[in-house]
């Protein structure tokens, strides 16, 4: 596609739920990440992809915090049990180059998660 | 530990004025990278400028121009004739080598016609 497409772009919850939020990068993005951007504050880190491959997840909050990306491509962000402070905008980025995590990210418009 | 400061949280301007936009970041890696992203209402953060720690020079990108100066640890943004459309939210961001970007807290800007 020509951007990166999350869905959906909202989501309410009630607490408990699980719920999950896809991301379709750019076709042929082989780094893919996960960040949580709660309202007035600046992204944060959660996850990184290079293709199938989960190269890095220390910044998910919880073991209820789950990602995969099982074909190279579409990504999952699955939370369970979700509580109030999961609200916030989660964003996905794709980027081509391979092998760091440094380089420019194309964002998605995020999902925008309510937990009631 | 990497660390990024934007102490400005909202700047107001009016249009035609220039605006700068600070950031001042914590490395102790000789090797990082520095961005600005601008996250209009629409959500997406959009790219900006990636720097490398061994490029000073600054840059200007039609209104656009940065700062970069290791002796103060800051990479500062300026928009030069600024216009309604500038309206963001303006984050910078750092990654030391083989690691994620680490964001600022974001500064707001709103310029008024």
């Amino acid at each position: 596609g020509a951007g990166v497409s999350q869905s959906p772009r909202y989501k309410v919850a009630k607490r408990g739920q699980d719920v999950a939020l896809r991301c379709d990068p750019i076709s042929g993005h082989v780094s893919l990440f996960w960040y949580q951007q709660a309202l007035g504050q600046g992204p944060e880190f959660l996850t990184y992809f290079q293709n199938e491959a989960q190269l890095d997840k220390s910044g998910l909050p919880s073991d209820r915090f789950f990602a995969e990306r099982p074909e190279g491509s579409v990504s999952t962000l699955k939370i369970q049990r979700t509580q109030q402070e999961d609200s916030a905008v989660y964003l996905c980025a794709s980027s081509g180059v391979i092998g760091t995590p440094n380089e420019k990210l194309f964002f998605g418009s995020g999902t925008q998660l309510s937990v009631l | 530990a990497q660390k990024v400061t934007q102490a400005q949280t909202e700047i107001s301007v009016v249009e035609k004025e220039d605006v700068t936009l600070d950031c001042v970041y914590e490395t102790r890696d000789t090797t990082y990278y520095l961005f600005w992203y601008k996250q209009p209402p629409s959500g997406e953060l959009v790219f900006l400028i990636r720097r490398n720690s061994f490029d000073e020079q600054n840059e200007i990108s039609g209104r656009y121009s940065w700062n970069f100066q290791k002796s103060t640890s800051s990479f500062n943004f300026t928009i030069t004739a600024s216009q309604v459309v500038d309206s963001a939210v303006y984050f910078c961001a750092l990654s030391e080598r083989g690691r994620p970007l680490v964001f600022g807290k974001g500064t707001r800007l709103s310029v008024i016609a």
